[in-house]
């Protein structure tokens, strides 16, 4: 069974550039994560959504961020313009109710932006 | 005071010995508890959930939850090299679907 899948793996952009991050979550999980995760602050939530709808996104740093999950299947993560202080891995994850809300993640974007 | 306290560590148990992990929470209303491992340069790794008080126990892995006092603990025993990684206990409180994580405690076992 296909886990979380997250694209690119690695992403190296300029500054002022935009970013997207794709996030494919595991079938039949109806929540989906976003964190990012720097040695400073380790693991922040940024966003989840459930059933594709936003549910807390207090955890975006600024309105350079933007995510959504237009189905099931498919999220995105947008960062326009990038800054170098968003160089993190960016990890998307997902989880049930009826799994018992446990998480499983993905391979995670590391970004670096120059 | 954080949500989840974990000690940073680095926490060095040699190969072969019991290595313990600890981790306290805030909120009294938790419900469920997770520790996740994380290697070097990758995702968190599910490896144990726990939701009632007491031990259970998966393989060289045993959970710990003391609701009472609010802690849950990790044992890894006999202690591989390949068990040294980065063990991040997460919390999930009643009416909430997020997990709120520690900052993670660095474990490494000496050969």
């Amino acid at each position: 069974d296909a886990g979380v899948i997250q694209s690119p793996r690695h992403e190296v952009t300029e500054m002022g550039q935009e970013v997207t991050l794709r996030c494919k979550p595991i079938s039949g999980h109806d929540y989906l994560f976003w964190y990012r995760q720097t040695m400073m602050r380790g693991l922040e939530l940024l966003i989840y959504f459930n059933n594709n709808v936003p549910i807390d996104d207090s955890g975006m740093p600024e309105d350079r961020f933007s995510a959504k999950m237009p189905n099931a299947s498919f999220s995105t993560l947008k960062i326009q313009p990038s800054e170098p202080r968003d160089s993190a891995v960016y990890f998307c994850a997902s989880s049930s109710e009826w799994a018992s809300y446990e998480q499983y993640f993905g391979p995670g974007t590391r970004l670096t932006v120059t | 005071q954080k949500e989840v306290e974990q000690n940073s560590g680095p926490l060095s148990v040699p190969e072969g010995a019991i290595a313990s992990l600890n981790c306290t929470y805030s909120d009294r209303g938790s419900q469920s508890f997770f520790w996740y491992r994380q290697y070097s340069g990758k995702s968190p790794e599910l490896i144990m959930s726990i939701y009632s008080n007491g031990d259970k126990e998966d393989g060289r892995f045993t959970a710990q939850l003391n609701k009472a006092s609010q802690y849950v603990s990790l044992l890894i025993r006999d202690s591989q090299p390949s068990d040294s990684a980065t063990y991040l206990c997460a919390v999930r409180n009643f009416g909430n679907e997020k997990l709120t994580f520690g900052t993670g405690t660095r474990l490494t076992i000496i050969p």
